[in-house]
């Protein structure tokens, strides 16, 4: 089975704070992704990575910035939280095509998600 | 344009009801259309998707119903069950090579069934 696993379940922050979301994923995939989830908005990619130390942005990355440095494991960091990050985080992993192709039609498997609150 | 929208925000259905979620698109570049349930304390996971050569696919008692004139796509829950209440999303993404295959959500909708 497609595990991805994320750091924590519940984290508590204080505005300013740097706050680091990592996620690792077990099968060897490709692609990795950070949402965020809220209410009403349902999910919105922060970043994406294709590959080890590639990254794309989404469509809401103020604020946000990721690291990959190893195939499993890709971290989220708010370089200084501010109330309105308060959110579910949600980290997803998919395999890639083959032959240079990518976005076939992989599935995404996500972790349980991270509920951070910024005070 | 690169919007989904989902509706109802909310869903009450009777056990062995159907439920129907509908989502709208705009961008006719999309060409595949997954939906994905979560259940609370859990992530999204898939449940399933159609492409737009196909108007409905059905697996057991989930079926997606495709229009591809009006850009619609509906999930329909045949029979629902009290473990369907979750949370469902549709989805909407381009495929193929030189597309990153990232996927656009709906708001999300809740679906309760009452025993």
């Amino acid at each position: 089975d497609v595990k991805v696993t994320q750091s924590s379940r519940y984290l508590v922050k204080r505005t300013g704070e740097k706050v680091f979301l990592e996620c690792v994923q077990d099968m060897d995939h490709e692609n990795m992704f950070w949402y965020r989830q809220d209410p009403g908005l349902g999910l919105r990619l922060i970043y994406f990575s294709y590959d080890v130390k590639m990254k794309e942005k989404g469509d809401i990355p103020e604020g946000y910035s990721v690291s990959r440095e190893k195939k499993e494991r890709f971290s989220l960091i708010l370089e200084s939280a501010s109330t309105n990050q308060t959110s579910m985080y949600l980290c997803a992993s998919r395999a890639s095509g083959t032959s240079g192709r990518i976005a076939l039609l992989k599935e995404q498997f996500f972790g349980p998600g991270t509920r951070l609150t910024v005070l | 344009q690169q919007q989904v929208k989902q509706s109802p925000q909310s869903l009450i259905v009777q056990k062995g009801g159907i439920s129907i979620i509908n989502c709208a698109y705009e961008n006719t570049a999309f060409d595949y259309f997954p939906w994905y349930q979560q259940f609370p304390g859990k992530g999204p996971a898939l449940l399933i998707a159609i492409r737009p050569d196909v108007s409905e696919k059905k697996e057991g008692r989930f079926t997606i119903s495709f229009n591809k004139s009006a850009k619609q796509f509906s999930l329909h829950i045949m029979d629902s069950q009290p473990g369907d209440s979750a949370t469902y999303f549709c989805a909407a993404s381009i495929l193929g090579s030189g597309n990153t295959g990232k996927l656009i959500f709906g708001q999300g909708t809740t679906l309760q069934v009452k025993p």
